[in-house]
């Protein structure tokens, strides 16, 4: 199974500030299949990033999603008040498809 | 527009069954990949099992192998999760998921809003 690690757990910033987010991999994750996931309170999880570097139909592309192997990154260029949320990284090159801890993007 | 709809949650005994379905509408349901995902509360993300869009494959987290069974009626449009020897810590809101993919490897890019099941005594 691979593990994933995201980093940090939280992140402070304000709007209109840049956000960088971490995801890191037990095991390289094939082709990169790695996708990055926004989730705000009551809401199901939506699609922000695909194969690691894909932005998603209707996704701003303020977000923009990097790396390869088992290092990975989502950033966030300016943050609009809406972009406040968890942030979820998930492997799906093998089963389980597993997803990291999250992490919370607050003010 | 495209949905899909989770239904069949609910409250129920350790040690029982229970079944969730998901209507699809919108687009050709029978040409993706369908995923339940679930959320236990205040907790992360945990992906539990992947059919693929005509049934051929199906895979499953190791918690809940053996005891879930996940199915697809594709002339209904419906992905169906049977649970058995329910636990508490199946506790959680159940999500279905669409991959992008004909598979299990495009990531998911349509959700529900999610079940809710409770096991408890």
């Amino acid at each position: 199974e691979i593990v994933l690690t995201q980093s940090p757990g939280t992140l402070s910033l304000s709007p209109g500030e840049r956000a960088t987010l971490s995801c890191r991999a037990s095991q390289s994750v094939n082709s990169s299949y790695l996708a990055w996931y926004q989730q705000k309170p009551g809401q199901a999880p939506r699609l922000l990033i695909y194969d690691a570097s894909s932005r998603a139909t209707g996704i701003p592309d303020r977000f923009n999603g990097s790396g390869s192997g088992t290092d990975f990154t989502l950033t966030i260029s300016r943050l609009e008040p809406e972009d406040f949320a968890v942030y979820y990284c998930q492997q799906y090159g093998s089963s389980p498809f597993t997803f990291g801890p999250g992490t919370k993007v607050d003010i | 527009q495209e949905q899909v709809v989770e239904s069949g949650g609910g409250v129920v005994q350790p040690g029982r069954s229970l079944r969730l379905s998901c209507a699809a509408s919108g687009f050709t349901f029978s040409s993706y990949g369908m995923h339940w995902v679930r959320q236990a509360p205040g907790k992360g993300l945990e992906w539990v099992a992947v059919i693929w869009y005509d049934g051929s494959e199906k895979y499953y987290v190791d918690s809940v192998k053996g005891r879930f069974t996940i199915s697809r009626d594709n002339s209904k449009k419906t992905l169906y999760l049977q649970m058995n020897s329910l636990r508490a810590e199946d506790t959680a809101v159940y999500y279905c998921a669409r991959d992008r993919s004909y598979m299990a490897f495009g990531g998911f890019d349509l959700w529900g809003r999610g079940t809710l099941v409770t096991v408890s005594s």
